[in-house]
């Protein structure tokens, strides 16, 4: 089956632009999470979404949003960027409370 | 609110030793406990995991043991090998999956 698709995998923005970032997750999951990884602080949850609705929300700031399609497809967007936003943002989908397929990720390059 | 904490944040092993990795969580409903591999430039990928009710599991080189009263879990690899070399991280819901702050595995030759 096809894995989770992140798109673009690799974009440069300057600072004060905004980004969105897409995961088509896999066929039949219905469970989307966000995450922000920089090499200091790990694997940071940003959101959760499920049946279009969001279900968790992690300690980001309001300038980073997100949604979810009636295809599960999700979209995050990052707006009024800061140098600090750069990162690998992962997306992962799955089944509800099951292991989370993650994609190969957006790097993100705020300049 | 929930927490995790891992340890060691770097870690090397002799090839063919053994590896511990150890997390600790804060929620007493947390009853799922996934651990992650990543290698350098690639996506995390579940590598075993773990319910609540049991106490072990293992899938061959790999075991991963729960205390659910100390609210602790572990990540055991034996015999390591090269290719073990990665960060690995922990995960605990129940709501949301909170990561660990992963571990840097280097296995000497």
């Amino acid at each position: 089956k096809a894995g989770v698709t992140q798109t673009p995998r690799y974009l440069i923005k300057t600072r004060g632009q905004q980004v969105t970032l897409s995961c088509s997750p896999i066929s039949g999951h219905r469970s989307v999470s966000w995450y922000q990884q920089t090499p200091g602080q790990g694997l940071q949850f940003l959101f959760e979404y499920f049946s279009e609705t969001q279900r968790n929300k992690g300690n980001f700031p309001g300038r980073f949003s997100g949604r979810q399609f009636s295809n599960s497809r999700s979209e995050m967007n990052v707006s009024t960027l800061e140098l600090g936003d750069s990162a690998l943002y992962l997306c992962a989908s799955s089944l509800i409370g099951g292991e989370r397929n993650f994609g190969e990720g957006s790097w993100l390059t705020v300049v | 609110g929930e927490n995790v904490e891992q340890h060691p944040s770097t870690l090397s092993v002799q090839e063919g030793d053994s590896a511990v990795i150890k997390c600790t969580y804060s929620d007493s409903a947390s009853n799922y406990f996934p651990w992650y591999k990543q290698e350098l430039g690639k996506r995390p990928q579940l590598i075993i995991d773990i319910r609540s009710n049991v106490g072990e599991k293992k899938d061959q080189r790999i075991a991963v043991t729960l205390n659910k009263t100390a609210k602790h879990f572990s990540l055991h690899i034996t015999e390591t090998q090269p290719e073990d070399s990665a960060v690995y991280f922990c995960a605990a819901p129940p709501y949301k999956l909170i990561f660990g702050t992963g571990t840097l595995l280097a296995i000497q030759p």
